[in-house]
Formats: structure tokens, C-alpha cells, sequence
């Protein structure tokens, strides 16, 4: 049974700081999606990592796959307060489509 | 561009009440996917359709069943309501059977039971 793991889970840090989000997963995979969630509001997708090395960025959020180590990261740059969120990764398995971590919710503030 | 639509957005029920929820892909997607997501939680995979036919069932209980229409819509009917039945209920959709092509979501249906 695939499982995913996602810490921290719970992430505060100051404007400007820099941190990374770590996922890891249990079985096989050679893709990765990362979702941003606000409040209430539904799964945006972030980042769709299709291959080992895979490294993709959009605005201040780098993400990251390495299929060996069965391992993907989220790096912030500089944080601003709009990026408070919870953040989702997820891996498709062959019985269950998505399973996703827990989530990092993360608070920037000033 | 066109998203995945879900009705209604929110609904409130009481304990051993029915709801049914519907779901209307993007178009030209012909698989359908229902997740549920409780406070504080993360979107667990319930039930799955491709072509009008279940694909793929993950954690859906016995009191809820869903279908997928010819026009590609999908509703699930959810019967007995508890009060942990209180979640958002996501319905994602994409194109092709394959569980590794990306899934687009939708807006929620926010279901209260009270």
C-alpha cells in the first residue's frame, strides 16, 4: 500500500526566509503533483513532476523529484505572506489514483 | 477554460438524510474521480469512473454509491447521512483511463450534517 509522508506538517516562517517541504513516498512512482489549498477552496495545481530529476519553478516555489530516493521537495524563496497555505503532494498508484500527504500548512507572516 | 463544475456548492442536511452530489467534468474528459476531504484533513479517493464504467474504489462506504452518465456527468448519492460524513467532496476529472494522467479539480461541495 503506497503511503506518502509530507513534513513538516505544520511550517511558520518569517517574510523573506527561505525553507523546504520534503515528501516521501513509498513504492515506485515516476511522477508527482504538488497542490496548493487555501481555506475552504479547492486543490490548485502547483507543480506536475513527470520524470527522475524533474525540477520545476513557478515564482518563489522550486519543486523537485527524485524517483530513486522516492523523494520530492517544495523550496520556498523568500517568502511572502501570500503564500500561507496548506501545500499537498501526491502520488498516483495503480489501485488508488491520487493519495496524498497530510499537507504542510505553512503561515509566512511579517 | 472550461473547469470541472460541481453542484450544489454547499448543503446542509440532518443526520439520516440523503444528498446527492453532481459532478460535471471538462469537457472531452471521460474519467471521473470523488475524493472526500474532512476538516483537517487530506482528500481520500472514494470511487472512480471511465467510460460510465467504475474504474477504481478506494474508501467509499456502503452507504454511498455514484454513477457516471452518458454525457459524462457523475453524481454521488450518499444515503444515511452521519454527522462524519461532514467533509468537502471534491470531484476531479481528466482525460483517459490511465491513473497517471493529471486530474483536474473541482470547486467542493461543502456538506454539513447536523
Amino acid at each position: 500500500e503506497l503511503k506518502v509522508e509530507q513534513n513538516p506538517l505544520f511550517l511558520s516562517m518569517q517574510e523573506g526566509k527561505n525553507y523546504t517541504i520534503y515528501c516521501n513516498y513509498s513504492t515506485t512512482s515516476d511522477r508527482l503533483y504538488w497542490y496548493r489549498q487555501d481555506p475552504g477552496k479547492s486543490l490548485e495545481s502547483l507543480f506536475v513532476l513527470l520524470s527522475n530529476g524533474a525540477v520545476k519553478q513557478e515564482g518563489r516555489l522550486m519543486a523537485s523529484l527524485d524517483t530513486k530516493a522516492r523523494l520530492s521537495t517544495l523550496h520556498i524563496t523568500a517568502a511572502v505572506h501570500d503564500l500561507s497555505a496548506t501545500y499537498f503532494c501526491a502520488v498516483p498508484s495503480g489501485n488508488t489514483p491520487l493519495v496524498f500527504g497530510k499537507g504542510t500548512r505553512l503561515s509566512v507572516i511579517a | 477554460a472550461a473547469g470541472v463544475i460541481q453542484s450544489p456548492r454547499h448543503l446542509i442536511k440532518e443526520k439520516r438524510e440523503t444528498a446527492t452530489l453532481k459532478c460535471y467534468p471538462i469537457p472531452r474528459h471521460d474519467t471521473v474521480y470523488w475524493y472526500q476531504q474532512g476538516p483537517g484533513q487530506d482528500p481520500q479517493f472514494l470511487i472512480s469512473f471511465y467510460e460510465k464504467m467504475q474504474s477504481d474504489k478506494g474508501s467509499i462506504p456502503d452507504r454511498f454509491s455514484a454513477q457516471q452518465f452518458s454525457d459524462y456527468h457523475s453524481e454521488l448519492n450518499m444515503s444515511s447521512l452521519e454527522l462524519g460524513d461532514s467533509a468537502l467532496y471534491f470531484c476531479a476529472s481528466s482525460p483517459g483511463l490511465n491513473t497517471y494522467n493529471e486530474q483536474f479539480f473541482g470547486p467542493g461541495t461543502r456538506l454539513t450534517v447536523l
